[in-house]
């Protein structure tokens, strides 16, 4: 079966940096996705992996490791307005996404 | 304002009623979706479109039908509505061919009694 696996929650001090990983099993590859969720909001996306490596967008970056079938998302100098939900999602050999539970990312002053 | 515009954002229902969540997007995105967000679990996707007059099912399409009459619109409906289909649901889209980058609505919270 497809799998996403994802921490449920974490917890990291304003100012700092927090890494997000995320494993996959799925039928084929055709790239990896992060989103952010705010409480009670709808996601919005925040990155895209389909080659090994890093992307950096601000001070979000994501990596990617096809071969071992691990993705992490990395947020530096944290503030209070990045706590939220971080979703990982992997489109498969169908293009169709398979989506992680997401984890519940929780900054303390 | 462009984008996906859901309706009702919040409705109770009692179980064995029919329900239409609506959907509408003025971005001209050929695919659109709907999935199911419940506690602990990832988004689930119950049905698709990849363009208009086409739908599909995805991991989770039973009690829900859904119809792409045109470009814009993409209502998602329970026939007889049971408790387990409490939930939250959003409607997304996608250009074609894209990077499969979703623009979500802003979700309708259903409670089914």
């Amino acid at each position: 079966g497809q799998n996403i696996d994802q921490p449920t929650e974490m917890t990291a001090t304003e100012g700092a940096i927090v890494q997000i990983n995320c494993t996959y099993q799925t039928s084929g590859f055709n790239g990896l996705f992060w989103y952010q969720q705010h409480a009670g909001e709808a996601p919005t996306f925040l990155s895209y992996n389909v080659l090994d490596g890093l992307e950096e967008k601000g001070r979000f970056s994501s990596f990617l490791s096809r071969s071992k079938g691990y993705s992490y998302l990395l947020l530096k100098e944290l503030q209070m307005k990045d706590s939220a939900s971080y979703l990982c999602a992997v489109m498969d050999s169908n293009y169709q996404l398979i989506w992680g539970a997401g984890t519940k990312l929780i900054i303390k002053p | 304002i462009a984008g996906i515009t859901q309706a009702p954002t919040s409705q109770i229902l009692a179980a064995g009623r029919r329900m239409t969540l609506r959907c509408t997007q003025d971005m001209r995105h050929n695919a659109m979706y709907w999935y199911r967000q419940d506690l602990g679990l990832g988004l689930r996707l119950i049905h698709y479109s990849n363009t208009a007059g086409t739908t599909g099912k995805g991991e989770v399409p039973d009690g829900y039908s859904v119809s792409r009459a045109n470009t814009d619109d993409f209502p998602l409906t329970l026939a007889s509505a049971v408790p387990s289909q409490t939930s939250v649901y959003f409607c997304a889209s996608s250009e074609a061919g894209s990077t499969g980058e979703l623009f979500f609505g802003e979700g309708s919270r259903l409670t089914v009694l």
